[in-house]
Protein backbone atom coordinates (compact mmCIF):
# COMPACT_ATOMS: atom_id res chain seq x y z
CA UNK A 1 0.00 0.00 0.00
CA UNK A 2 0.92 3.57 -0.68
CA UNK A 3 1.34 5.91 1.88
CA UNK A 4 2.19 9.96 2.09
CA UNK A 5 3.85 11.52 4.81
CA UNK A 6 3.77 15.94 5.34
CA UNK A 7 5.80 16.11 8.12
CA UNK A 8 5.30 19.56 8.74
CA UNK A 9 2.13 20.01 10.01
CA UNK A 10 2.14 24.21 10.33
CA UNK A 11 4.47 26.86 8.53
CA UNK A 12 4.70 30.02 8.09
CA UNK A 13 6.80 32.35 6.20
CA UNK A 14 6.80 36.48 5.31
CA UNK A 15 5.54 38.14 2.11
CA UNK A 16 7.38 38.14 -0.87
CA UNK A 17 10.03 35.55 0.67
CA UNK A 18 10.54 31.85 -0.13
CA UNK A 19 9.16 28.22 1.72
CA UNK A 20 9.54 24.61 1.18
CA UNK A 21 6.94 22.39 2.10
CA UNK A 22 8.12 18.58 2.54
CA UNK A 23 6.42 15.35 1.58
CA UNK A 24 7.65 11.93 1.09
CA UNK A 25 5.42 8.54 0.28
CA UNK A 26 6.26 5.29 -0.26
CA UNK A 27 5.41 2.86 -2.92
CA UNK A 28 6.69 -0.25 -5.08
CA UNK A 29 5.10 1.16 -7.98
CA UNK A 30 7.64 2.46 -10.52
CA UNK A 31 4.78 4.52 -12.63
CA UNK A 32 3.05 6.79 -10.49
CA UNK A 33 2.06 10.79 -10.39
CA UNK A 34 2.59 13.67 -7.60
CA UNK A 35 0.39 16.31 -6.71
CA UNK A 36 0.25 19.27 -4.98
CA UNK A 37 -3.19 20.30 -4.14
CA UNK A 38 -4.03 23.92 -2.33
CA UNK A 39 -7.29 23.81 -0.21
CA UNK A 40 -8.47 27.60 0.72
CA UNK A 41 -10.42 28.27 4.03
CA UNK A 42 -13.26 28.10 0.98
CA UNK A 43 -12.55 24.17 1.51
CA UNK A 44 -11.89 24.43 -2.70
CA UNK A 45 -9.35 21.65 -3.58
CA UNK A 46 -7.05 23.39 -6.51
CA UNK A 47 -4.23 21.52 -8.31
CA UNK A 48 -1.10 23.75 -8.10
CA UNK A 49 1.14 21.15 -9.98
CA UNK A 50 1.73 17.65 -11.01
CA UNK A 51 4.91 15.70 -11.56
CA UNK A 52 4.57 12.22 -13.52
CA UNK A 53 7.05 9.52 -12.13
CA UNK A 54 9.02 8.90 -15.33
CA UNK A 55 10.07 12.56 -16.03
CA UNK A 56 13.35 13.67 -14.42
CA UNK A 57 12.52 17.65 -15.07
CA UNK A 58 11.32 19.44 -11.89
CA UNK A 59 7.52 20.15 -12.66
CA UNK A 60 7.31 24.23 -11.99
CA UNK A 61 4.60 26.32 -12.56
CA UNK A 62 5.06 30.17 -12.46
CA UNK A 63 6.02 30.76 -8.33
CA UNK A 64 5.54 27.08 -7.93
CA UNK A 65 8.02 24.50 -8.10
CA UNK A 66 9.07 20.82 -7.39
CA UNK A 67 11.79 18.71 -5.98
CA UNK A 68 11.43 15.52 -7.01
CA UNK A 69 13.51 12.83 -5.71
CA UNK A 70 12.84 9.02 -7.01
CA UNK A 71 15.34 7.56 -5.33
CA UNK A 72 14.89 9.19 -1.89
CA UNK A 73 10.66 8.95 -2.78
CA UNK A 74 10.61 13.01 -1.83
CA UNK A 75 8.56 15.64 -3.27
CA UNK A 76 8.60 18.71 -2.02
CA UNK A 77 6.80 22.05 -3.01
CA UNK A 78 9.08 25.71 -3.19
CA UNK A 79 7.03 28.56 -3.24
CA UNK A 80 8.55 31.79 -3.97
CA UNK A 81 7.59 35.32 -3.50
CA UNK A 82 4.77 33.96 -1.30
CA UNK A 83 1.52 36.44 -1.18
CA UNK A 84 -1.11 36.65 1.25
CA UNK A 85 -3.28 34.72 -1.05
CA UNK A 86 -1.05 31.53 -0.91
CA UNK A 87 -2.43 30.90 2.51
CA UNK A 88 -3.70 27.50 2.67
CA UNK A 89 -3.70 24.38 3.63
CA UNK A 90 -1.26 22.54 1.26
CA UNK A 91 -2.00 18.58 0.39
CA UNK A 92 0.91 16.36 -1.17
CA UNK A 93 -0.85 13.09 -3.14
CA UNK A 94 0.57 10.18 -4.84
CA UNK A 95 -1.83 8.18 -8.00
CA UNK A 96 -0.28 4.89 -9.36
CA UNK A 97 -0.64 4.37 -13.09
CA UNK A 98 -2.69 1.72 -13.39
CA UNK A 99 -3.18 0.14 -17.13
CA UNK A 100 -7.10 -0.71 -18.33
CA UNK A 101 -8.09 -0.18 -14.28
CA UNK A 102 -8.98 2.58 -12.12
CA UNK A 103 -7.36 5.97 -11.94
CA UNK A 104 -8.23 8.82 -9.86
CA UNK A 105 -7.42 7.24 -6.01
CA UNK A 106 -5.33 9.92 -4.93
CA UNK A 107 -3.72 8.98 -1.89
CA UNK A 108 -3.43 12.25 0.19
CA UNK A 109 -1.14 13.40 3.04
CA UNK A 110 -2.27 14.49 6.63
CA UNK A 111 -1.63 18.63 5.03
CA UNK A 112 0.51 21.52 5.92
CA UNK A 113 -0.97 24.56 6.69
CA UNK A 114 0.41 27.59 5.44
CA UNK A 115 0.44 31.00 6.95
CA UNK A 116 1.23 34.04 4.48
CA UNK A 117 2.28 37.25 6.73
CA UNK A 118 2.49 40.66 5.74
CA UNK B 1 -17.84 27.67 -16.76
CA UNK B 2 -19.51 25.38 -14.15
CA UNK B 3 -17.08 22.61 -13.87
CA UNK B 4 -18.25 19.60 -10.72
CA UNK B 5 -21.36 21.31 -9.06
CA UNK B 6 -22.31 19.96 -6.00
CA UNK B 7 -25.50 19.66 -3.84
CA UNK B 8 -26.88 20.81 -1.23
CA UNK B 9 -23.41 22.49 0.24
CA UNK B 10 -24.47 22.01 3.97
CA UNK B 11 -27.08 19.48 6.06
CA UNK B 12 -27.80 18.51 9.21
CA UNK B 13 -28.93 14.46 9.08
CA UNK B 14 -30.41 12.73 11.96
CA UNK B 15 -28.74 9.10 13.06
CA UNK B 16 -30.10 6.99 10.60
CA UNK B 17 -31.59 9.20 8.15
CA UNK B 18 -30.81 9.09 4.65
CA UNK B 19 -29.92 10.78 2.13
CA UNK B 20 -28.19 11.46 -1.11
CA UNK B 21 -25.54 13.94 -2.34
CA UNK B 22 -25.92 14.99 -6.20
CA UNK B 23 -23.13 15.66 -8.53
CA UNK B 24 -23.19 16.85 -11.85
CA UNK B 25 -20.14 17.86 -14.16
CA UNK B 26 -20.26 19.33 -17.55
CA UNK B 27 -16.69 18.80 -19.10
CA UNK B 28 -18.06 15.44 -20.76
CA UNK B 29 -15.38 13.30 -18.20
CA UNK B 30 -16.00 9.69 -18.56
CA UNK B 31 -14.19 9.07 -14.58
CA UNK B 32 -16.24 10.65 -11.90
CA UNK B 33 -14.97 10.06 -8.13
CA UNK B 34 -15.96 10.46 -4.34
CA UNK B 35 -13.88 11.55 -1.79
CA UNK B 36 -14.60 12.37 2.25
CA UNK B 37 -12.24 14.62 3.86
CA UNK B 38 -12.35 14.25 8.15
CA UNK B 39 -11.24 16.62 10.44
CA UNK B 40 -6.97 17.47 9.68
CA UNK B 41 -6.94 14.63 6.99
CA UNK B 42 -6.56 14.44 3.71
CA UNK B 43 -9.08 13.17 1.20
CA UNK B 44 -10.01 9.48 1.22
CA UNK B 45 -11.60 7.74 -2.19
CA UNK B 46 -15.40 6.48 -1.04
CA UNK B 47 -16.34 5.16 -4.64
CA UNK B 48 -15.39 6.13 -8.06
CA UNK B 49 -16.59 5.47 -11.50
CA UNK B 50 -14.73 5.02 -15.01
CA UNK B 51 -18.23 5.56 -16.95
CA UNK B 52 -21.75 5.38 -16.92
CA UNK B 53 -23.62 2.40 -16.27
CA UNK B 54 -19.52 1.16 -14.65
CA UNK B 55 -18.81 2.15 -10.39
CA UNK B 56 -16.03 0.83 -8.08
CA UNK B 57 -15.04 0.81 -4.68
CA UNK B 58 -12.52 3.19 -3.33
CA UNK B 59 -10.72 3.12 0.16
CA UNK B 60 -13.86 3.56 2.35
CA UNK B 61 -16.71 2.95 0.57
CA UNK B 62 -19.18 0.97 4.02
CA UNK B 63 -22.08 3.04 3.74
CA UNK B 64 -22.30 4.45 0.98
CA UNK B 65 -23.80 3.77 -2.58
CA UNK B 66 -23.44 5.43 -5.48
CA UNK B 67 -24.72 5.38 -9.45
CA UNK B 68 -23.87 6.05 -12.55
CA UNK B 69 -26.70 6.52 -15.15
CA UNK B 70 -25.55 9.13 -17.09
CA UNK B 71 -22.11 10.62 -18.43
CA UNK B 72 -23.16 13.84 -16.74
CA UNK B 73 -24.51 12.70 -13.11
CA UNK B 74 -22.77 10.60 -9.88
CA UNK B 75 -24.95 10.91 -6.70
CA UNK B 76 -24.10 9.69 -3.92
CA UNK B 77 -26.69 7.72 -1.41
CA UNK B 78 -25.92 7.61 2.70
CA UNK B 79 -28.21 4.87 3.87
CA UNK B 80 -28.74 5.02 8.04
CA UNK B 81 -26.63 8.16 8.63
CA UNK B 82 -23.62 7.39 11.27
CA UNK B 83 -21.80 10.22 13.17
CA UNK B 84 -18.71 8.68 11.72
CA UNK B 85 -20.15 10.13 8.51
CA UNK B 86 -19.88 13.17 9.59
CA UNK B 87 -16.98 14.87 7.27
CA UNK B 88 -17.04 17.22 4.16
CA UNK B 89 -17.45 15.16 0.70
CA UNK B 90 -16.01 16.00 -2.35
CA UNK B 91 -17.44 14.90 -6.26
CA UNK B 92 -14.21 15.03 -8.71
CA UNK B 93 -14.19 13.79 -12.34
CA UNK B 94 -11.17 13.72 -15.11
CA UNK B 95 -10.97 12.65 -18.15
CA UNK B 96 -8.56 9.58 -18.58
CA UNK B 97 -8.06 6.55 -21.31
CA UNK B 98 -7.12 3.73 -19.32
CA UNK B 99 -3.52 3.00 -19.98
CA UNK B 100 -2.62 6.17 -21.28
CA UNK B 101 -1.67 9.50 -18.98
CA UNK B 102 -3.97 10.78 -17.11
CA UNK B 103 -5.36 13.99 -16.92
CA UNK B 104 -6.00 16.77 -14.24
CA UNK B 105 -8.93 15.96 -11.49
CA UNK B 106 -11.55 18.57 -10.64
CA UNK B 107 -12.81 18.61 -7.62
CA UNK B 108 -16.29 19.84 -6.59
CA UNK B 109 -16.40 23.06 -3.93
CA UNK B 110 -17.71 20.34 -1.02
CA UNK B 111 -20.57 19.14 0.85
CA UNK B 112 -20.43 19.58 4.80
CA UNK B 113 -22.65 16.89 6.12
CA UNK B 114 -23.05 16.74 10.33
CA UNK B 115 -24.93 13.62 11.00
CA UNK B 116 -26.27 14.09 14.92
Amino acid sequence: AQTVTQSQPEMSVQEAETVTLSCTYDTSENNYYLFWYKQPPSRQMILVIRQEAYKQQNATENRFSVNFQKAAKSFSLKISDSQLGDTAMYFCAFMKHEYGGSQGNLIFGKGTKLSVKP
Amino acid sequence: NAGVTQTPKFRILKIGQSMTLQCTQDMNHNYMYWYRQDPGMGLKLIYYSVGAGITDKGEVPNGYNVSRSTTEDFPLRLELAAPSQTSVYFCASSYSIPGEQINTIYFGEGSWLTVV
